[in-house]
This record gives structure tokens, sequence and C-alpha cells, in this order.
């Protein structure tokens, strides 16, 4: 059964810190990795994603993944009192095209 | 970006009624998705499509639930009875391949 788990639950952190957030998948058959980011009452929007083991920048956000450990993490650079949401990582996984999303974690940015 | 429409915004119903929630997807997207998210808590996946034919549904999918493309174009989600464990928030996504495009819910709510 495919399972993501995300760490931390809740993150506060100051205005102008880099946040790291870490995601676990649980099959290596895993096709590509999502982060999304959803304010409250709102639905979730896409950020950024990754398919091939290695980083990927993309503005302030960079993400790592590392398929042999199962593990993605998304860092966001000079973080913004905006930033502050729930972030959720999502793994879509080959043959049924089933997208499965971790419980998130919640980053709150202290202006 | 791309606009998923999901109407109504909310809904109150008593136990044990119909209620049916729709979703207007992007229109050229292929992949179809509804999820279930009760407040605070984790995204569930329910049902996904591929040009308009299910692909899996999950555990959650009870058969109380059933899917409809009434016109080919629009989806909807239909709950008959409902019951007090159907309160959440229902999402729906579209995507041509990978990233999904949300629409902002349907608010359920079963007294």
């Amino acid at each position: 059964q495919e399972k993501v788990q995300q760490s931390p639950e809740s993150l506060i952190v100051p205005e102008g810190a880099m946040v790291s957030l870490n995601c676990s998948f649980s099959d290596s058959a895993s096709q590509s990795i999502w982060w999304y980011q959803q304010h409250p009452g709102k639905g979730p929007k896409a950020l950024i994603s990754i398919f091939s083991n290695g980083n990927k920048k993309e503005g302030r956000l960079t993400v790592y993944l590392n398929r042999a450990s199962l593990h993605v993490s998304l860092h966001i650079k000079d973080s913004q009192p905006s930033d502050s949401a729930v972030y959720l990582c999502a793994v879509r996984y080959y043959g049924n095209e089933k997208i499965t999303f971790g419980a998130g974690t919640k980053l709150t940015i202290k202006p | 970006g791309p606009k998923v429409l999901q109407i109504p915004s909310h809904q109150i119903i008593d136990m044990g009624q119909m209620v049916t929630l729709n979703c207007d997807p992007v229109s050229n997207h292929l992949y179809f998705y509804w999820y279930k998210q009760i407040l605070g808590q984790q995204m569930e996946f329910l049902v996904n499509f591929y040009n308009g034919k299910v692909m899996e549904k999950s555990k959650l999918f009870k058969d109380q639930f059933s899917v409809e493309r009434p016109d080919g174009s629009y989806f909807t989600l239909k709950i008959q009875p409902t019951a007090l464990e159907d309160s959440a928030v229902y999402f729906c996504a579209s995507s041509s391949r990978e990233t999904l495009y949300f629409g902002s819910g349907t608010r359920l709510t079963v007294l």
C-alpha cells in the first residue's frame, strides 16, 4: 500500500530563515513527486516537482530526491510571511496513476 | 492558470439525504480525481479517471458513492444516503499528465 509520510507536522520560523520540509514514501516504483501549497479554505496549488534522483531549483525553492532512501525534501530560501501555509508532498505511482498525499507540514513564518 | 470550478462551495444536509457535488475540470485535461479532506487532516484519494473512464477507486469509495459525467464535460460525485462521517471538504482536480489543478472544494456538513 502506498504511504507518504511528512515531517515535521508543524514548523515556526522567523522571516528570512531557510525552511526544510521532509517527505518519505513507501515504494521505489513511484513515478514523480510533487510539492503542493495549501492555504486555509483553498485547494492545493502545485509548487514544484521532481522525477529523477538529484535536485531541482526554481526561484526560492529547491527539491532533493533520493530514490534509494525513498526520501524527498523541499527547501525554501529567504522565507516570507506569505509562505505560511500547509505544504503537501504528493507521489504519483506507476500503473494506476493514483496520486497519494502526505498529511502535510503546517509552516508559519513569523514577521 | 487553469481553473477548476466546484459547486456548491458549501452544502448542509440531514443524514440519510442525497447530495450531489459538481466539478467542471479544465477542458482539455484527460485525468480527473476526487479527494476527501476532513478538517485538518490528510487529503484522501477517492477515485480517478482517465479519458472519462474510472481507473481506480479507494476503500473510502463506499457503495453509497457514485460518480458520473452526465454530458461529457463536468463530473458529479453523488452520495446516497449520506452518513455523519461523510462530513468533509471534497476536492476535485484535473491534469493533462502531471500537475494537478484543484478546485476550491465543496464543504459538506451532514447533520
